[in-house]
């Protein structure tokens, strides 16, 4: 009955790699969204879905790129990993594009060496 | 754009003492404000939302925060901390339209700490 879900949960891999980050919501919601914690548990918006449609994409590097096959599902592939690329990533869902009331799956700790 | 300061990065308290966790926003237009829970390891989840009705708000697990305009604050708060409360907690901010339309965006958080 998980409402946010992520995976994987853990994700170690060298620089230079490329890597997915999968998140589903079985909410109903039709927004989606990405965000990075970084290493001083700072959160920052990096892209959000509404029904497939992106809607708000942040100052990011164009390594990273967003997908949505519908809209309960947003995944996040990274292409050339960076030793900056390892974060917290956490997947939220809304519905509508407000902004408010956003559920957050448990988060992907990426890992890059 | 709008942005959020939590005053204190780490806050230390007995247990059955009061909470109090502050945070001041900033924003061009009405907010709408939120505080989150991060246990260690796991992801968010919402303590409470403030959504320009009742201006003292109360969540989850005993907290409850009060939005202030002319202070521009919503400070957290629960009357007497338990164990179990350990955590770090983040004060978000979002807004009805504009640039940052549909963005959360969040303070540096405050880790809360309870001593037996």
């Amino acid at each position: 009955d998980t409402a946010v879900s992520q995976t994987p949960k853990y994700l170690v891999t060298q620089m230079g790699n490329d890597k997915s980050i999968k998140c589903e919501q079985n909410l109903g919601h039709d927004t989606m969204y990405w965000y990075k914690q970084d290493s001083k548990k700072f959160l920052k918006i990096m892209f959000s879905y509404n029904n497939k449609e992106l809607i708000i994409n942040e100052t990011v590097p164009n390594r990273f790129s967003p997908k949505s096959p519908d809209k309960a599902h947003l995944n996040l592939h990274i292409n050339s990993l960076e030793l900056g690329d390892s974060a917290v990533y956490f997947c939220a869902s809304s519905q509508g594009t407000s902004g408010r009331f956003q559920f957050f799956g448990p988060g992907t700790r990426l890992t890059v060496l | 754009a709008q942005s959020v300061t939590q005053l204190g990065s780490h806050v230390s308290v007995s247990e059955g003492a009061l909470v109090l966790l502050r945070c001041n926003y900033s924003s061009s237009v009405p907010p709408y404000l939120f505080w989150y829970v991060q246990y260690p390891n796991q992801g968010l989840q919402l303590l409470l939302k403030y959504t320009s009705a009742a201006t003292l708000v109360k969540g989850i697990n005993g907290f409850e925060a009060e939005f202030k305009k002319s202070e521009t604050s919503f400070h957290l708060t629960k009357p007497s901390a338990h164990m179990s409360d350990a955590a770090e907690y983040f004060c978000a901010v979002s807004v009805a339209g504009g640039t940052s339309y549909g963005k959360l965006t969040f303070g540096q958080g405050t880790i809360l700490t309870v001593h037996p």
